[in-house]
């Protein structure tokens, strides 16, 4: 199994423009998990889907980020504009929900750098 | 809002010595996993400890679960250089799918 693959692995923008992170599930997987992680914060849940069904996006910073799952096998988190606080490293994880001892396999990370 | 500390934050040992890592909270969670991420990597699940006072075995590393279930801890024995990387603990609370990570250990064994 290749694992979560996100694409792409490094970033670097410019403020105001849009950004568009991709995330690859592994087959089977119902659950996707998009995640940030910076020193300040440490790792943070921005959005969570079920059955390619956004469940909770309380994490999601403001209106600048949106993420879709149109299908089972694929995702992306869009930010639009991009700011330079926005930058981070990007994680997206997925994993098979049956019971408490689930795991949850996270994908190499997108590293972000809006200047 | 839960939060998790975890401590200490830093921790730089020679190879040979023992550690211990803690991770700590006011609230109660129905489980609590730990991970280990390496520079350039996501974070990689090491175990999932469910119950209050579980202690599982991975190897040289143990953890234990807290019997309130509000704190837990990794201890690791005869660390090794290739133990370095950063340690996050996460819980979950009860009822909900969500795992809070902590603050994270950044460990570093020297050869």
């Amino acid at each position: 199994d290749a694992g979560v693959i996100q694409s792409p692995r490094h970033e670097v923008t410019e403020m105001g423009q849009e950004v568009t992170l991709r995330c690859k599930p592994i087959s089977g997987h119902n659950s996707l998990f998009w995640y940030r992680q910076t020193m300040m914060r440490g790792l943070e849940l921005l959005i969570y889907f079920n059955n390619n069904v956004p469940i909770d996006d309380s994490g999601m910073p403001e209106d600048r980020f949106s993420a879709k799952m149109p299908n089972a096998s694929f995702s992306t988190l869009k930010i639009q504009p991009s700011e330079p606080r926005d930058s981070a490293v990007y994680f997206c994880a997925s994993r098979f929900s049956g019971g408490p001892r689930d795991t949850q396999y996270f994908g190499p990370g997108t590293r972000l750098t809006v200047l | 809002t839960q939060l998790l500390e975890q401590s200490p934050q830093f921790l730089s040992i020679q190879e040979g010595e023992n550690l211990t890592v803690y991770c700590n909270s006011s609230s109660v969670f129905s489980s609590l996993q730990w991970y280990r991420q390496e520079p350039g990597e996501g974070p990689v699940l090491l175990v999932t400890v469910v119950t209050g006072g579980e202690v599982k075995k991975l190897k040289r590393l143990t953890f234990q679960f807290g019997d309130a279930r509000k704190d837990s801890s990794l201890h690791i024995t005869a660390a090794q250089p290739g133990d370095t990387g950063l340690y996050l603990c996460a819980g979950q609370g009860s009822g909900t799918y969500k795992y809070i990570f902590g603050t994270g250990t950044r460990l570093k064994v020297l050869a």
